[in-house]
């Protein structure tokens, strides 16, 4: 298995601008997770989904920030209208229940200028 | 309010030498503790977990021990390495809540 799947690696756009991060799970792993690291905060999640449906997301900061899972292999986290205090390292992670914790992927770097 | 708090930002050693990683929880239901590893542009990968009724787990050169009445746990590499240089991640879960993640300790192996 390729391990969790993040696309862009980087994303710098400008302020007002529409961001989507998106995210490939690993096959048969049935818990999606985001999580945003900053040098204030460290990680912190934003929202999870077992078996495609989102269970908590109160940890979403503001109604500009949306996830969606249509299917148990894509993933998206969307930011409309971006703002430079989003800039931030933005995880994604998948495991199959607590079994052996989480696999991360490479994370999306983004910038907001 | 931070659950998991790792106090130390960052923390030198030699090669060779033990390093001691420390992480304090404040959540008495917290019963599953996990330590990830992070290198600069990669994900955290996981390392070593233990469970609450442990207060011990050992692989190989990385050992986790758990205080519970403390609530606190350590990570203990030994000997460390300059491979081991990385951002270390307390991590810790209730039941099937998600992880609870530290903010994490900078380690720096010195050859």
């Amino acid at each position: 298995d390729a391990g969790v799947i993040q696309s862009p690696r980087h994303e710098v756009t400008e302020m007002g601008q529409e961001v989507t991060l998106r995210c490939k799970p690993i096959s048969g792993h049935n818990s999606l997770f985001w999580y945003r690291q900053t040098m204030m905060r460290g990680l912190e999640l934003l929202i999870y989904f077992n078996n495609n449906v989102p269970i908590d997301d109160s940890g979403m900061p503001e109604d500009r920030f949306s996830a969606k899972m249509p299917n148990a292999s894509f993933s998206t986290l969307k930011i409309q209208p971006s703002e430079p205090r989003d800039s931030a390292v933005y995880f994604c992670a998948s495991s199959l229940y607590r079994v052996g914790g989480y696999t991360f992927g490479s994370g999306t770097r983004l910038t907001v200028v | 309010d931070q659950q998991v708090k790792q106090n130390s930002p960052s923390l030198s050693v030699q090669e060779g030498r033990i390093s001691i990683l420390n992480c304090d929880y404040t959540n008495s239901m917290f019963d599953y503790f996990l330590w990830y590893k992070k290198y600069p542009a990669e994900g955290p990968t996981f390392l070593i977990s233990i469970s609450s009724i442990k207060d011990k787990n050992e692989d190989g050169r990385f050992t986790v021990f758990l205080n519970k009445s403390a609530k606190h746990l350590s990570l203990h590499i030994v000997p460390s390495q300059p491979g081991d240089s990385a951002v270390y991640f307390c991590a810790a879960a209730s039941g099937n809540t998600p992880l609870v993640f530290g903010k994490g300790t900078r380690l720096s192996v010195i050859a």
